[in-house]
């Protein structure tokens, strides 16, 4: 079964762009996934999927900001012009498997 | 698109509970649905899923033979049935939309709690 491996926490600054990891087990580095935030108290919302070429197709209302990519078995989610609101877990997805999650905190 | 999820709340160990989601402002009947759950501080775990006309049902080890999916498409409706409700069963539970042709969840409802103590 496929393991997905995320960095437990980051930080950066209000302003800013982060850059969040998600890393496909050995032998899986071929499948998409698809990035997931949660704010506090809140269900899960959908931000896109990224594939292995490195397209990515976002979900409805979206902002440019947020943006996806892929190297080898890492999927990338990039965040740039860090709001407040962007403070807050991301998931990373793929058949009926997730990461352990990441928390940014906007500094 | 909107998913309400209902019917959490307190349940004592070996209790039962059936939680129900419904579903708007999308043609529910053409897609596979999913539960998902999260334990307090904890990730994201998937739960169970079924398909489009309810003929397809899976579950996740923990809860095979305790939990059961199912659906009412006239209705636009998603429920779990729980039973042998256990401690570590405590959690958010979300119900979830599979996107059509892939397996990734595109829209959640906000949750519904399930706790389960003595």
């Amino acid at each position: 079964q496929v393991v997905l491996t995320q960095s437990p926490s980051t930080s950066a600054s209000l302003g800013a762009s982060v850059k969040l990891t998600c890393t496909l087990s050995s032998g899986h580095s071929s499948y998409g996934i698809a990035w997931l935030q949660q704010q506090p108290e809140k269900g899960p919302r959908y931000l896109m999927k990224v594939n292995s070429d490195g397209s990515h197709s976002k979900g409805d209302g979206i902002p440019d900001r947020f943006s996806g990519s892929s190297s080898g078995a890492e999927r990338y989610l990039t965040i740039s012009s860090l709001q407040s609101e962007d403070e807050a877990d991301y998931y990373c997805q793929t058949f009926k498997v997730f990461g352990g999650g990441t928390k940014l905190t906007v500094l | 698109v909107q998913l309400v999820e209902s019917g959490g709340g307190l349940v004592q160990p070996g209790g039962s509970l059936r939680l129900s989601c419904a579903a708007s402002g999308f043609t529910f009947s053409s897609h596979w649905m999913s539960w998902v759950r999260q334990a307090p501080g904890k990730g994201l775990v998937w739960v169970a899923n079924i398909k489009q006309d309810g003929s397809q049902k899976y579950y996740v080890d923990s809860v095979k033979g305790r939990f059961s999916i199912s659906r009412d498409n006239a209705k636009n409706s998603l429920y779990l049935e729980m039973t042998s409700l256990r401690a570590e069963d405590t959690a958010v539970y979300f119900c979830a939309r599979e996107e059509r042709g892939s397996d990734f969840f595109d829209s959640w409802g906000q949750g519904v709690m399930v706790t389960v103590s003595s």
